[in-house]
């Protein structure tokens, strides 16, 4: 149990475009979702939190206007960036908790590869 | 402002011998500690969590770690390493009570090389 997905798993975009990474949380509803960046060889960074049905909360340094995050259902929340630059290139990975799960624990999707020319 | 830092960054066994990999937290308040582990080309899946109780924690793949408190130390061991355990270990915390978003800090992380 507690599988979390992310689609696509790789994205190659051209600069100025937007893009969107959805996390999706397969067998069990999560109020709870979180934003990273991992850049190689790098630990995880929190970009921000969400949480189902309010605005999402954004880490200092992080463009909220950037990395769009959307949380509309208990199982799906969305990260966009928009007006993708090469800067932006990173591993995106997003992770899902609470609801019947507590929000302690997190699971972890498979993270979404962004590249931007 | 809360930190986490893993003395390890690179570590190079060989089968059989033993692990330690050290991790320190910087935090006043009471915290909930994990170690996940990152094998290549897949996701972080969680090894072991302490939240209270027994300070000497079992996780899965025969991995522990000893919560000492007064250390702000939650260091990770396994008595034999396997070659299958060659990946990126990363500790987190993050923390308990009224202030508690489930939001986890990571430390840099340490890649684990095992040779056969």
């Amino acid at each position: 149990g507690a599988v979390v997905s992310q689609h696509p798993s790789r994205v190659i975009c051209k600069s100025g475009t937007s893009v969107k990474i959805e996390c999706r949380s397969l067998d069990f509803q999560a109020t709870t979702m979180f934003w990273y960046r991992q850049f190689p060889k790098q630990s995880l960074m929190l970009m921000a939190t969400s949480n189902e049905g309010s605005k999402a909360t954004y880490e200092q340094g992080v463009e909220k206007d950037k990395f769009l995050i959307n949380h509309a259902s208990l199982t799906l929340s969305t990260l966009t960036v928009t007006s993708a630059h090469p800067e932006d290139s990173s591993f995106y990975i997003c992770s899902a908790g609470g609801g019947f799960l507590s929000t302690d624990t997190q699971y972890f999707g498979p993270g979404t590869r962004l590249t931007v020319l | 402002a809360q930190s986490v830092s893993q003395h390890n960054h690179h570590v190079i066994l060989s089968e059989a011998a033993s692990l330690e990999l050290g991790c320190n937290y910087s935090y006043g308040g009471t915290v909930n500690l994990f170690w996940y582990v990152q094998y290549p080309g897949q996701h972080l899946q969680l090894l072991l969590k302490y939240f209270s109780g027994d300070p000497l924690v079992k996780g899965i793949k025969g991995f522990e770690a000893e919560f000492i408190k007064s250390k702000f130390s939650f260091n990770l061991r396994k008595p034999s390493v396997q070659w299958s355990d060659t990946a990126e270990y990363f500790c987190a915390v993050s923390q308990q009570g009224s202030g508690n978003t489930g939001k986890l800090i990571f430390g840099q992380g340490t890649t684990l090389q095992v040779k056969p």
